[in-house]
Parts: structure tokens; C-alpha cells; sequence
């Protein structure tokens, strides 16, 4: 059985930082496209980030470029997500979710997800 | 970026009823790349097709996926209790990876 455990989520303080974990288990984690999507409250779903099964490709939509940086372990079936500089429209709740297999890939599965707010 | 627009933005329905979802995109989805998923409240989504057409495992045949190029439809055939929740789409083709904005079905 997939399961996909989120960690790391809490309140931070706008321009603060914060990392989320991953853990991964029930199926080979260094095979597959991890990826991070977020849901602000009450709205609706906004990929944020996805990684290559080896790590070396990193893709990140526009809102969050060059401030989050995704990276795993495959050692350790682990993905993270490093929110830096975190503004206020970055309250959400953080999901982490693995790819299918193949060059084009959807979101198969989905963890349960870490709550993030950002407020003074 | 392609950009996914669903409609109706809420659909109001007895169980028993037919739903018919629609997802419009900007652009050519290539690739037979959407995806549907569901959310219920409180919960984590959860796919339901994939490739268009394909239902993932474990779903029932009630759910069915069509469409191509723009035009892609979400068809519940008869709605159990179960099922009455939130309905995205997703293009998974080309970056940045986009979601519609959901449709909500509710009980009429």
C-alpha cells in the first residue's frame, strides 16, 4: 500500500522559512516523479513543484520560483520542500503526491498533507 | 500556460441523477495528458481517471472520462451519496502543471 506522510507544516511568520518532509513507503520511491501541490483554504489546487526519480530535474511554477526548492533522498524514500521568504498567499495545505509511471505522468497517489500559515 | 476552465461551478443534484462535468482547456491537452480527480470535504483528493478516459483502480464504472483536444467531460451515469464532492481536472502535458477550478456537486 502507497502511503505518503507529510511533516514539517506549523505557523511562521512572513519572510520566515519552513521544511516540509515526505516519507515514502510502499512502493520503490527512487523509481518515480515526486511532486508537491497546495490548496489554499477554501480554494482550489496549485501544483508548486515536481522532481525527477534521480533528483537532477526540478521544475517550480511561477509563484514559488525562487523561493521553495524541492530536493529527496532516495536513500531514505524522503522528499522535501524548503519554503523560504514565505508570504502570506503561501498559507495552504501542502500535499505531497507521487507521479505514475512514464514520460507524461499524473498524480497517482496523494499524502494526507501539512498545513502551513504564514501570519504575523 | 494552459489554462483549465470547469463548468458549471456548482451542480445541484438528487442521487440517482446523471452528472455531467465539462473541463475546457486554452490549448491542446497533447498527449491524452487529464486527469480528473475527486475531493470530499475534509479530505485528500483522490484519482479518478487518467489518460482522458482511463479509470484508475478500484473506481467504479459509473465514472467515466471523454473528450479530446480542449473539450474534456466528467460523467457520473447515476449519483450514489458517495459521490456528491468536489470534481477538478488536471493537464499533466506541458509546464507549469495546471488544475481546473473544481466543480462542486451537491445535493439537490
Amino acid at each position: 500500500e502507497v502511503q505518503l506522510v507529510e511533516s514539517g507544516g506549523g505557523l511562521v511568520q512572513p519572510g520566515g522559512s519552513l521544511r516540509l518532509s515526505c516519507a515514502a513507503s510502499g512502493f520503490t520511491f527512487s523509481s518515480y516523479v515526486m511532486r508537491w501541490v497546495r490548496q489554499a483554504p477554501g480554494k482550489g489546487l496549485e501544483w508548486v513543484s515536481s522532481v525527477g526519480a534521480d533528483g537532477g530535474n526540478t521544475f517550480y511554477g511561477d509563484s514559488v520560483k525562487g523561493r521553495f526548492s524541492i530536493s529527496r533522498d532516495n536513500s531514505k524514500n524522503t522528499l522535501y520542500l524548503q519554503l523560504n521568504s514565505l508570504r502570506v498567499e503561501d498559507t495552504a495545505v501542502y500535499y505531497c503526491a507521487k507521479g505514475s509511471s512514464g514520460y507524461y505522468n499524473y498524480i497517482e497517489y496523494w499524502g494526507q498533507g501539512a498545513l502551513v500559515t504564514v501570519s504575523s | 500556460e494552459i489554462v483549465l476552465t470547469q463548468s458549471p461551478g456548482t451542480l445541484s443534484l438528487s442521487p440517482g441523477e446523471r452528472a455531467t462535468l465539462s473541463c475546457r482547456a486554452s490549448q491542446s491537452v497533447s498527449r491524452s495528458s487529464l486527469a480528473w480527480y475527486q475531493q470530499k470535504t475534509g479530505q485528500t483528493p483522490t484519482l479518478l481517471i487518467y489518460g482522458i478516459s482511463s479509470r484508475a483502480t478500484g473506481i467504479p464504472d459509473r465514472f467515466s472520462g471523454s473528450g479530446s483536444g480542449t473539450d474534456f467531460t466528467l460523467t457520473i451515469s447515476r449519483l450514489e451519496p458517495e459521490d456528491f464532492a468536489v470534481y477538478y481536472c488536471h493537464q499533466y502535458c506541458s509546464s507549469p502543471l495546471t488544475f481546473g477550478g473544481g466543480t462542486k456537486v451537491e445535493i439537490k
